[in-house]
């Protein structure tokens, strides 16, 4: 069964770059049997999918955070990386990273979820 | 970007009530839609996938059922461990889109 887990800092000053890195386990990330996404959640509020990346490399980010969007990954590790650069307290969220399959793209599985606070 | 809607935003319910929660696209999306459940400060769950799929071990009074522009979601006989709040999903086109939640509370 494959699983997923965030790591990174809970907190990230103003216009720096948020960095989370999510390993997979239970699974080899260079299947190809999943795209790899992040989503995150403001507090209190519903889900936002910020992109995903495919062990191949290919990517596609939400137009609305592109600009400022990074994914990669890294198939020796089996891990998934997120970069966000120039945080502001509006990107203070949990950020989930999550596995997606199937020709409707379902996700499964979700990590747990990890806050980030963007404050000085 | 495909707007997905549900209703309601909330409700409240009884314990073996018959539960319907709808979502609508601002588009047609086929059978593109999954639904998730979420409990306070769990990630959300998968529950329904390719509109009227269930997940493996996900118990059979969730149900779904719609496809183009509208979809239900189902719970024939409410439990308790079912309070929670439920969302659609979109992933017809880029960016993928979730609906706003609908709270499912105690009455």
């Amino acid at each position: 069964q494959v699983q997923v887990q965030e790591s990174g800092p809970g907190l990230v000053k103003p216009s720096q770059t948020l960095s989370l890195t999510c390993t997979v386990s239970g699974g080899i990330i260079s299947s190809g049997a999943y795209y790899w996404s992040w989503i995150r959640q403001h507090p209190g509020k519903g889900l936002e999918w910020i992109g995903y990346i495919y062990y191949s490399g290919s990517t596609y980010y939400n137009p609305s955070l592109k600009s400022r969007v990074t994914m990669s990954v890294d198939t020796s590790k089996n891990q998934f990386s997120l970069n966000l650069s120039s945080v502001t307290a509006a990107d203070t969220a949990v950020y989930y990273c999550v596995g997606s399959s199937g020709y409707a793209n379902w996700i499964d599985p979700w990590g747990q979820g990890t806050l980030v606070t963007v404050s000085s | 970007d495909i707007q997905m809607t549900q209703s309601p935003s909330s409700l409240s319910v009884s314990v073996g009530d018959r539960v319907t929660i709808t979502c609508r696209a601002s588009q047609s999306i086929s059978s593109y839609l999954n639904w998730y459940q979420q409990k306070p400060g769990k990630a959300p769950n998968l529950l329904i996938y390719a509109a009227s799929s269930v997940q493996s071990g996900v118990p059979s009074r969730f149900s779904g059922s719609g496809s183009g522009t509208d979809f239900t979601l189902t719970i024939s006989s409410l439990q308790p461990e079912d309070f929670a709040t439920y969302y659609c999903q979109q992933s017809y086109s880029i960016p993928w889109t979730f609906g706003q939640g609908t709270k499912v509370e105690m009455k």
